[in-house]
This record gives C-alpha cells, structure tokens and sequence, in this order.
C-alpha cells in the first residue's frame, strides 16, 4: 500500500513569517498534486508536479517534487492570514491509470495576524 | 456551471438507518469518487467509477455501496449506518488519466448516532 507522510500535521504562525510543508514516501508517483482546503468546502486544487526535481512557484507559494519523484514540499514566503486552511499533498500512484490519488494527512495552517 | 454538487448538505442517522448520498457533476467527467475525511487521516477513497455503468472498490469501502446509472451521478449507499461511519463524505470528479485534477463537490456532514 503506497502512503504519504505529511508534516507537520499542524502549524500555527504569525504572519510574515515563512514555513515548508512536507510530503514523504517510499514509493514513487507519476505527479504530486497540492490541494488547500477551507472550512466547510472541498479541497482546490493547487499545483500539479510532474517531472522529478520540478519547482513551481504560485506568488508566495514554492512547490517542488523530488529528484526521486517520491516527496513534495510546500514552502510559503511571508505568511498571510488568508493562508490559513488545511494543505493536502496528494500522489497519483505510477502504476495507476485510473486517476486515483493518495493523499497525505493533511497540514493545518494557522496564520496569526 | 455548478461543479460538483452534493445532496444532503448534512444528515443525523441513527444506528441502522439507511441513507442515499447524491453527487452530481455537470462537467461531463468520466471518472467519480466517493472520499470520506476524518481528523488526522486526509482524504480515504470509499469507491470509485471510471465510467458510467461502471464501478470499483477504494480503499474503505466496507458498509458502503455505490451505483453509476447516469455519467452525471455517482450515488453512495449506506445500508446499515453505524457510529464509525460518522465523518464528513467528499464527492469529486475529473476527466481521468493519471494526475489530472479532481474537482470536489463541498461535502456532506455525517453523524450517526
């Protein structure tokens, strides 16, 4: 069973501050896709990563997948409250072709004013 | 367009009820899945359809059962409600293929008594 270990699992901060999330496993994905999601709504995608050692940057969000295809990380610049929300890292296994992901546990982020 | 969109918003059951939930897609996707979420556990596929008539086994799909008459739906059953299956049940959609973004619907809140 392939597995996605998110850290950490919660991380409460004070605005302008920076933080990384990470997305580890021993297995390998074909893409790594990022989601955010806010209370009481389903999850929005984000980023897709597709190639191993990609960076993608979306304003103050950094996204890389790894050399090795097999972790993510999330990394924001100057954190702002409207940041604040759940991040999902989900993996599309390599072998799989019917468009199933494997999501990590979740960071819940807390930006303080 | 409505995205995706899931009926009931919210549903209080009591151990052994029965209960039917809706998901409709408007943006004619082939594939569909039923995800729950608990605290701490991300996003656990329940069942899955990669096309209308068509369905598969996730990976918690024990107590729960799935139909796909019409490529706009995916229904979700639950034949005899129990406490654990208390949770807040994602509905989402995409074209298919490996890494394409699924688009979620915004949840139906579960308790079962």
């Amino acid at each position: 069973t392939q597995l996605l270990e998110q850290s950490p699992q919660f991380l409460s901060i004070q605005e302008g501050e920076n933080l990384t999330v990470y997305c580890n496993s021993s297995s390998v994905f074909s893409s790594l896709q990022w989601y955010r999601q806010e209370p009481g709504e389903g999850p929005v995608l984000l980023v897709t990563v597709v190639t191993g050692g990609e960076v993608k940057k979306l304003k103050r969000l950094t996204f890389q997948f790894g050399d090795a295809r097999k972790d993510s990380s999330l990394h924001i610049t100057a954190a702002q409250p409207g940041d604040t929300g759940l991040y999902l890292c989900a993996g599309a296994p390599g072998s799989s072709n019917t468009g199933k992901l494997i999501f990590g546990q979740g960071t819940t982020l807390q930006v303080k004013p | 367009n409505a995205g995706v969109t899931q009926t009931p918003k919210f549903r209080v059951l009591k151990t052994g009820q029965s209960m039917t939930l809706l998901c409709a897609q408007d943006m004619n996707h082939e594939y569909m899945y039923w995800y729950r979420q608990d605290p701490g556990m991300g996003l656990r596929l329940i069942h899955y359809s990669v096309g209308e008539g068509t369905t598969a086994k996730g990976e918690v799909p024990d107590g729960y059962n799935v139909s796909r008459l019409k490529k706009q739906n995916f229904l979700l059953g639950l034949e005899s409600a129990a406490p654990s299956q208390t949770s807040v049940y994602f509905c989402a959609s995409s074209y298919g293929q490996r890494g394409e973004t699924q688009y979620f619907g915004p949840g139906t809140r579960l308790l079962v008594l």
